[in-house]
């Protein structure tokens, strides 16, 4: 089965700062990776993802995230942080299982942006 | 951009009653969608996916007989939770896969805002 770690479940940034939020797969088969955010109480909202192709994949709110297959990461970056980044955001992986294609996620970082 | 609605976003009830929730993609056809839980400061949990025209298949540990799941249509599941207990007060996300370009390999899931249930 496939599994997906983040590593630190609170990142604190200062506005402006740059941001790195950290993500280990483990996958037997080329992953698709997805990126998501939740504000509170709300549902996921898709930041990016990476099917095939480019590794360095742009998404929306200027968050990227690079696929390094040799490091079986998937890092999300944004060169400055706002005050309006502060939220959970999940890494997932796609596994192939019961006929479907499912969603694994890590289990979350929460990001705190000060000012 | 693809919309996923859930009704209710809140909803308190008491122990031992039932409480439906919808889960609905408003402007696409979803033939499949997932049920998720999601417990206080933790990840999500993949309850089971829920298939048009067919039964649910729902992951290992999940009762089947406590979260009824129907696909009645394209654009429509439902989870309900029978005899609810206080253990059943979580955070229920449910998401549609929205196929791509056609390949069922090639798709994305849009989230729904959630629902809160709380039982006392």
């Amino acid at each position: 089965a496939q599994s997906v770690t983040q590593l630190g479940s609170h990142v604190s940034v200062s506005e402006g700062a740059l941001v790195l939020l950290r993500c280990n797969y483990s996958s037997s088969v080329p992953p698709y990776l997805f990126w998501y955010v939740q504000y509170p109480n709300q549902g996921l909202q898709l930041l990016l993802k990476y099917t095939t192709g480019a590794t360095l994949v742009k998404g929306i709110n200027g968050f990227e995230a690079e696929f390094k297959k040799s490091e079986t990461s998937f890092h999300l970056t944004k060169p400055s942080a706002h005050m309006s980044d502060a939220a959970e955001y999940f890494c997932a992986v796609s596994e192939f299982s019961g006929g479907y294609n499912k969603l694994i996620f890590g289990a979350g970082t929460r990001l705190a942006v000060h000012p | 951009g693809a919309v996923v609605s859930q009704h209710p976003s809140r909803v308190i009830c008491k122990s031992g009653t039932s409480v439906k929730i919808e889960c609905r993609s408003l402007d696409f056809q979803a033939t499949t969608m997932f049920w998720y839980r999601q417990f206080p400061k933790k990840s999500l949990m993949l309850m089971a996916t829920s298939n048009e025209g067919s039964k649910a298949t729902y992951e290992q540990g999940v009762e089947k007989d406590k979260f009824l799941i129907n696909h009645a249509s394209l654009t429509l599941s439902t989870l309900t939770v029978t005899s609810a207990h206080p253990e059943d007060s979580s955070f229920y996300i449910c998401s549609a896969r929205l196929i791509l370009a056609g390949l069922t390999s090639v798709y994305e899931q849009y989230f729904g805002p959630g629902t809160r249930l709380t039982v006392t």
